[in-house]
C-alpha cells in the first residue's frame, strides 16, 4: 500500500526557513516524480513544485528562488526546502506522488499534509 | 504559465441531479486534464486523469471529456457523499495547474 507521511510544518516567522519531509513507502520510489501541492486555509490548491526520478526540478513562479525540492531515493524521503518565508505562504503541504512512472502524470496518491504558519 | 479556468464556482444541486463542471486551458494542453475531489480537512482524491479515464475504484457515475482547452466533469447522478470541491488540473508540462474549484453544494 502506498503511504506518503509528510513531516516538518509548524510556526515560523516571515524571513525565517523551515525544511518539509515526505516520507515514502510501498512503492518503487526511485522511478515515479513526487510533488509539493499546498492550500492556504480557505482557498484552492496550488501545486508548488515537482521532481523526477533523476531529479530534474521544476517550481511555481511564486515560490521560484525560495525553495528547493530534492529527494533522497536510499531514504524514499522528498523534501522541500523553504527560504525567506511569507505570511501568503501560509497553508497545508501536500506531498503527492504521480500515478505511473516517469514523467507526465497525474497527482494518484497523497499525503495527509503538514501546516506552515508564517507569522509574526 | 498555463491557466486553468473553472465554472461555475459553486453550485447547488440536489441528489439524483446531473451535474457538470467545466474547465478551460489558456492554451492547448491535449487531454492532460485530471479531476481531483477534495473534501473538508482531507486531502485531494484522484477521480480522472487523461480526460476522461476513470481512476481505479472511483463510481462509474463520474465521467470526463473534451481535449484541447475545453473539459467538462459530469456526475450522472449526485450522490450524497458527492458534496465537494472539485479541481482540475493540467498535467501537460512540467510547471502543473489547478482550477481554482468548484464547490458542490447541497441545494
Amino acid at each position: 500500500e502506498v503511504q506518503l507521511v509528510e513531516s516538518g510544518g509548524g510556526f515560523v516567522q516571515p524571513g525565517g526557513s523551515l525544511r518539509l519531509s515526505c516520507a515514502a513507502s510501498g512503492f518503487t520510489f526511485s522511478t515515479y516524480v513526487m510533488s509539493w501541492v499546498r492550500q492556504a486555509p480557505g482557498k484552492g490548491l496550488e501545486w508548488v513544485s515537482g521532481i523526477s526520478g533523476g531529479g530534474s526540478t521544476h517550481y511555481a513562479d511564486s515560490v521560484k528562488g525560495r525553495f528547493t525540492i530534492s529527494r533522497d531515493n536510499s531514504k524514499e524521503t522528498v523534501y522541500l526546502h523553504m527560504n525567506t518565508l511569507r505570511a501568503e505562504d501560509t497553508a497545508a503541504y501536500y506531498c503527492a506522488k504521480g500515478k505511473y512512472e516517469g514523467s507526465g502524470q497525474p497527482d494518484a496518491n497523497w499525503g495527509q499534509g503538514t501546516l506552515v504558519t508564517v507569522s509574526s | 504559465d498555463i491557466q486553468m479556468t473553472q465554472s461555475p464556482s459553486t453550485l447547488s444541486a440536489s441528489v439524483g441531479d446531473r451535474v457538470t463542471i467545466t474547465c478551460r486551458a489558456s492554451q492547448s494542453i491535449n487531454n492532460w486534464l485530471a479531476w481531483y475531489q477534495q473534501k473538508p480537512g482531507k486531502a485531494p482524491k484522484l477521480l480522472i486523469y487523461k480526460a476522461s479515464s476513470l481512476e481505479s475504484g472511483v463510481p462509474s457515475r463520474f465521467s470526463g471529456s473534451g481535449s484541447g482547452t475545453e473539459f467538462t466533469l459530469t456526475i450522472s447522478s449526485l450522490q450524497p457523499d458527492d458534496f465537494a470541491t472539485y479541481y482540475c488540473q493540467q498535467y501537460s508540462f512540467d510547471s502543473r495547474t489547478f482550477g481554482q474549484g468548484t464547490k458542490v453544494e447541497i441545494k
